[in-house]
């Protein structure tokens, strides 16, 4: 099983800053990575898959980056909406495993 | 609209047994590989299962390997996961999720359901 762990756990931001999460996972992975955005209450939303391709939908301000191995999750400058937990997932091989998150919240 | 609407959660007993289903609307529902993923409360999200398009191809994760089915009725649109012998370990809310695949290899899930919460207790 590829084991994913992210860092840090918890970000916190002020708004308009800049945030960058990064995602780690014990074997190569390809570009077969995707990230999730969940907020309270809510089923976890695709922001990027296959390491740096946005979703339909999802805003500029998020980017990602990297491949095999190590993995990045920008957002440019944070607004209020995206203050969530961030997940990234590996779907190279089954079982398709998450990190364990990152917590986004305001400074 | 897309849409993926779970149900059959509920509390049952440890030993027992419960049956989820997904209903899916607005799009192809068999263009696309499902897969049920689960997050036990205030935690990370575990991919329970996988279904292809077909039905062909199934996998499960090895902590309900033997215990879980996972089926689908594409002619139904819909998506089911018996789930037996059930552990307090299981609690969680189950969502129904799709994804695509390209050239028979499954890409990142796309759309995921509200989520049907299941509690394991006695």
């Amino acid at each position: 099983e590829i084991v994913m762990t992210q860092s840090p756990a918890t970000l916190s931001v002020s708004p308009g800053e800049r945030a960058t999460l990064s995602c780690r996972a014990s074997q190569s992975v390809s570009s077969n990575l995707a990230w999730y955005q969940q907020k309270p209450g809510q089923a976890p939303r695709l922001l990027i898959y296959g390491a740096f391709t946005r979703a339909t939908g999802i805003p500029a301000r998020f980017s990602g980056s990297g491949s095999g191995t190590e993995f990045t999750l920008t957002i440019s400058s944070l607004q209020s909406e995206d203050f969530a937990v961030y997940y990234c997932q590996q779907y190279n091989s089954w079982p398709f495993t998450f990190g364990p998150g990152t917590k986004v919240d305001i400074k | 609209q897309v849409q993926l609407v779970e149900s059959g959660g509920g509390l049952v007993k440890p030993g027992g047994s419960l049956r989820l289903s997904c209903a899916a609307s607005g799009f192809t529902f068999s263009d696309y590989y499902m897969s049920w993923i689960r997050q036990a409360p205030g935690k990370g999200l575990e991919c329970v299962s996988y279904i292809s398009l077909s039905g062909s191809t199934i996998y499960y994760a090895d902590s309900v390997k033997g215990r879980f089915t996972i089926s689908r009725d594409n002619a139904k649109n819909s998506l089911y996961l018996q789930m037996h012998s059930l552990r307090a370990e299981d609690t969680a809310v189950y969502y129904c999720a799709r994804g695509e695949e390209w050239e028979l290899l499954p890409q990142a899930v796309d759309f995921w359901g509200q989520g049907t919460l299941v509690t394991v207790s006695s």
